[in-house]
């Protein structure tokens, strides 16, 4: 059974770097798949951030990319999340999640709990 | 960028009842990349469709996905107590890759 599992303060000072990182189990990220990052403000709806592939490649929501990055460890099985410049605006559910191709689509079929951050001073 | 809406708002219903959840597009969906997912308080989403219709690995045959283009369903033919939960819906495009979800149906009881 894959399990994942996000990692992280929960709070981060206005204009620092949210870094959060997400421990895979039952399955190697080098395996094949996708590996991303969705949040959710509280009360509100889901926002896909970026994501990574087993090789390293990766992906991020357009909306987003000037403050991201994600970077993967295939010998620890994690990956991280980097966001710089966190505001007010960035306080969410942050959930690692695996991503699966299907049919030349992709979607979320196995997701972490969730981790609440909190931008604040 | 392909923009999701989902209607209505809010659908209430009674456990047994059938429901009936849609998800437009504001352009056509590329091969129909497009997913459903239930989310109750405090869990993360769980993938019920993909492709439009496929089922997931252990979704109940109660739920099922149909549509193309820019008109998608998710009918539940019969709600049980578990199913009353907010339903998101998910788009892929590829030029450039970005995954979108709609805003999110709640189904509440009646």
């Amino acid at each position: 059974q894959v399990h994942l599992q996000e990692s992280g303060p929960g709070l981060v000072k206005p204009s620092e770097t949210l870094s959060l990182s997400c421990a895979v189990s039952g399955y190697s990220i080098s395996g094949g798949y996708y590996w991303g990052w969705i949040r959710q403000p509280p009360g509100k709806g889901l926002e896909w951030i970026g994501g990574i592939n087993h090789s390293g490649s990766t992906y991020y929501n357009p909306s987003l990319k000037s403050r991201v990055s994600i970077s993967g460890d295939t010998s620890t099985s994690h990956f991280s999340l980097n966001l710089m410049s966190v505001t007010a605006a960035d306080t969410a559910v942050y959930y690692c999640a695996r991503i699966m191709p299907a049919g030349g689509g992709y979607y979320f079929d196995y997701w972490g709990q969730g981790t609440l951050v909190t931008v604040s001073s | 960028e392909i923009v999701l809406t989902q209607s209505p708002g809010t659908l209430s219903l009674s456990p047994g009842e059938r429901a009936t959840l849609s998800c437009r597009a504001s352009q056509s969906v590329s091969s129909n990349y497009l997913g459903w997912y239930q989310q109750k308080p405090g869990l993360p989403p769980r993938l019920l469709i993909y492709g439009a219709s496929s089922r997931a690995t252990g979704i109940p045959d109660r739920f099922s996905g149909s549509g193309s283009g820019t008109d998608f369903t998710l009918t539940i033919s019969r709600l049980e107590p578990e199913d009353f939960a907010v339903y998101f819906c998910q788009q892929f495009d590829s030029s450039p890759p970005l995954l979108t979800f709609g805003p999110g149906t709640k189904v509440e009881i009646k």
